[in-house]
């Protein structure tokens, strides 16, 4: 069964670098997420792409944040500046249609800031 | 705002018992809503979407249901097993159409041999 992957598992990265994830979607879906989830808190929503462009960003995607489909595999989430508070598990997920379908999770990049 | 509540305590069960699980949202009516199963260091998998106008659904040992006059959602897994144990996670989608789900903070199920 087709599936998502992310790379790297787990990126250690010095306060103030930037940093960036990548994810390949699963190859005829459509619509790609980014979540993030911090040790022992929910699932958190950060932005949803759809045609290449942003079709919905949380508050916690602020300007540090951008995300890129760079060729037809690729999905990346880069984060200019990082900071303390940045440290957590990030999800990427796609889905054939927005509505209505179910998310494929890949298993995460866990980023680490020092 | 959307507002997305689970049992906050384990639940702790014996192999072969039925497993409950509840899901209670507020300010707002998803035309669906998704539950996923969620494993250490690992991201959350889906296992079932049941809409707005499907009272129940079923899969194998799973069996969720949805009233929309409670505002609730049920999680059941029945002859549970040790390989069940893992978090449960129910997440219906946002308002705005583009499919991004709210999670709530899920359910840890432990079901002892």
């Amino acid at each position: 069964e087709p599936e998502v992957t992310q790379t790297p598992s787990h990126q250690v990265t010095q306060m103030g670098q930037e940093v960036i994830l990548r994810c390949v979607p699963i190859s005829n879906h459509l619509y790609f997420y980014w979540y993030r989830q911090i040790l022992g808190q929910k699932v958190e929503f950060l932005v949803s792409f759809y045609n290449n462009e942003i079709s919905e960003k949380s508050e916690i995607f602020d300007d540090q944040f951008s995300v890129e489909r760079p060729d037809g595999s690729n999905f990346t989430l880069k984060i200019r500046s990082t900071k303390l508070e940045d440290s957590a598990m990030y999800f990427c997920a796609s889905s054939r249609s927005g509505e209505n379908q179910p998310q494929h999770f890949g298993d995460g990049t866990r980023l680490s800031i020092l | 705002s959307q507002k997305i509540e689970q049992n906050s305590e384990a639940l702790n069960i014996q192999e072969g018992k039925t497993a409950t699980l509840t899901c209670n949202y507020t300010n707002y009516s998803p035309a669906y809503l998704q539950w996923y199963r969620q494993d250490p260091g690992r991201g959350p998998v889906f296992l079932l979407l049941i809409r707005e106008n499907e009272k129940e659904k079923r899969k194998e040992r799973l069996k969720v249901t949805f009233d929309t006059t409670l505002k609730q959602s049920l999680f059941h897994i029945t002859a549970s097993q040790p390989a069940d144990s893992a978090t449960y996670l129910c997440a219906p989608p946002g308002y705005n159409q583009g499919g991004k789900l709210i999670f709530g903070q899920g359910t840890e199920l432990s079901v002892k041999p």
